[in-house]
């Protein structure tokens, strides 16, 4: 199985701030990386597919980058309502496989 | 717009079975494979199984291959998983998804998950 590494665990950020998740892949993965926002007792919603298409709907301050086992998920300006659980997800290989989640808090 | 609604969850027994459905619409249901993915309290998420969109093809986690069965009943656009000899590590929301488009394996639809609990 194809292991997704995310890193940083837990970040504390301020609104308006930067932010930038990491997420590896053990084995490359070309492009067929997804990106999703969990909020507490709420379903995953798609962010990012395909490494770096923004999903309808989602603000452009979202926005991804990477191709092979190193993908970048970057909020050019945190908003409050984008403190929430960050999950990257391979769909290049059987099983599909989810990092272990970034927690996005304030500081 | 798609809606998908789980129920069926509950709390079971270790070694006793319980069935999940997942209610769909607001989009052709039979054109798309479907999929269950659970999420243990406060941990990720794990993709269990699915189902092609004719129900003629099913894949599974090792972990549940041999216990959980998918299924699908395309007159009625509802999706089901099985599970038998439930553990205590199958304790877990479990979600149906949409995926993205046909023949792909990212989620852009999700239901809003029901709670498995297995215990004595």
């Amino acid at each position: 199985d194809i292991q997704m590494t995310q890193s940083p665990s837990t970040l504390s950020a301020s609104v308006r701030d930067r932010v930038t998740i990491t997420c590896r892949a053990s084995q490359s993965i070309s492009s067929w990386l997804a990106w999703y926002q969990q909020k507490p007792g709420k379903a995953p919603k798609l962010l990012i597919y395909q490494a770096s298409n923004l999903e309808s709907g989602v603000p452009s301050r979202f926005s991804g980058s990477g191709s092979g086992t190193e993908f970048t998920l970057t909020i050019s300006s945190l908003q409050p309502e984008d403190f929430a659980t960050y999950y990257c997800q391979q769909y290049n290989s059987f099983p599909w496989t989810f990092g272990q989640g970034t927690k996005v808090e304030i500081k | 717009q798609v809606q998908l609604v789980e129920s069926g969850g509950g709390v079971v027994q270790p070694g006793r079975s319980l069935t999940l459905s997942c209610a769909a619409s607001g989009f052709i249901f039979s054109d798309y494979g479907m999929h269950w993915v659970r999420q243990a309290p406060g941990k990720g998420l794990e993709w269990v199984a699915v189902i092609s969109s004719n129900g003629n093809n099913k894949d599974y986690q090792d972990s549940v291959k041999g216990r959980f069965i998918i299924s699908r009943d395309n007159s009625d656009s509802t999706l089901y998983l099985q599970m038998n000899s439930l553990r205590g590590d199958d304790t877990a929301v479990y979600y149906c998804a949409k995926p993205h488009g046909s023949g792909r394996n990212d989620f852009d639809s999700w239901g809003q998950g029901t709670l498995v609990t297995v215990s004595s």
